[in-house]
C-alpha cells in the first residue's frame, strides 16, 4: 500500500518560532522527497527536494530524512507571517512512472 | 523565472457539458501531468504524459478524461459528460525529465460542475 500520513492541522505558532512539519509514509522504495507550500486559491510550490537520508537545508529551510523510520520532516526557522500556508509533503513513486504521492497538507497559521 | 500557466482559472459548466482545461508547461519542459484536488482532500494523479502519449494514469483517468498535446506549447485536459463529482482544482505540472526532477505547477483551474 503506498500511503502517505500528514497531519492537517491547523498548526498555530507565534512569529519567531521554529516550525516542525511531518510526514510518514509506508513504501520502503520511496527514493525522492518534495515539499511544497501551497498558498490559497494557488498552485503548489515547491520548497525543498531530497533523495537521501539526512538533512538538507535552504535559507530558513531544513528538510529532513529518516528512511529507516520512513518519515520526513520540513523546519521552518525564524518563522513569518508570510509563511502561513499550507505545507504539502510528496513523493516520488517510481514504480508507477514517477507521479507523485500526496500528504493531506497541514495548516499552518503563524500569529505576528 | 518560468512556470506553468493554467486557463481557465475558474470555470462553471452545467452537468453533462464537456470541458477542456488548457496549459502551458515550461517551454523545456519534456514530462506533463495532471492531478485534481477534491476540496478538502488530498491532491491526487491523473495523468502523467511524454512523447505525445499517455505514459501512467490513475483509476480516476476513466474514458470520460482524455489529454492532449495539440501544438508545441499546449496541453489540455478533456473531461466529457462531466458529473457533480469532477468539480476540484485541477492542477497541471511539467518537469524537465522523468525521475528524480521536480515537478512544477501551475495555480489551477478551479472547475465547478452544476
Amino acid at each position: 500500500q503506498k500511503e502517505v500520513e500528514q497531519d492537517p492541522g491547523p498548526l498555530s505558532v507565534p512569529e519567531g518560532a521554529i516550525v516542525s512539519l511531518n510526514c510518514t509514509y509506508s513504501n520502503s522504495a520511496f527514493q525522492y522527497f518534495m515539499w511544497y507550500r501551497q498558498y490559497s486559491r494557488k498552485g503548489p510550490e515547491l520548497l525543498m527536494y531530497t533523495y537521501s537520508s539526512g538533512n538538507k537545508e535552504d535559507g530558513r529551510f531544513t528538510a529532513q530524512v529518516d528512511k529507516s523510520s520512513k518519515y520526513i520532516s520540513l523546519f521552518i526557522r525564524d518563522s513569518q507571517p508570510s509563511d502561513s500556508a499550507t505545507y504539502l509533503c510528496a513523493i516520488v513513486d517510481m514504480d508507477s512512472n514517477y507521479q507523485l504521492i500526496w500528504g493531506a497538507g497541514t495548516k499552518l497559521i503563524i500569529k505576528p | 523565472e518560468p512556470e506553468v500557466t493554467q486557463t481557465p482559472s475558474h470555470q462553471v459548466t452545467q452537468m453533462g457539458q464537456e470541458v477542456i482545461l488548457r496549459c502551458v508547461p515550461i517551454s523545456n519542459h519534456l514530462y506533463f501531468y495532471w492531478y485534481r484536488q477534491i476540496l478538502g482532500q488530498k491532491v491526487e494523479f491523473l495523468v502523467s504524459f511524454y512523447n505525445n502519449e499517455i505514459s501512467e494514469k490513475s483509476e480516476i483517468f476513466d474514458d470520460q478524461f482524455s489529454v492532449e498535446r495539440p501544438d508545441g506549447s499546449n496541453f489540455t485536459l478533456k473531461i466529457r459528460s462531466t458529473k457533480l463529482e469532477d468539480s476540484a482544482m485541477y492542477f497541471c505540472a511539467s518537469s524537465q525529465t522523468d525521475s528524480n526532477q521536480p515537478q512544477h505547477f501551475g495555480d489551477g483551474t478551479r472547475l465547478s460542475i452544476l
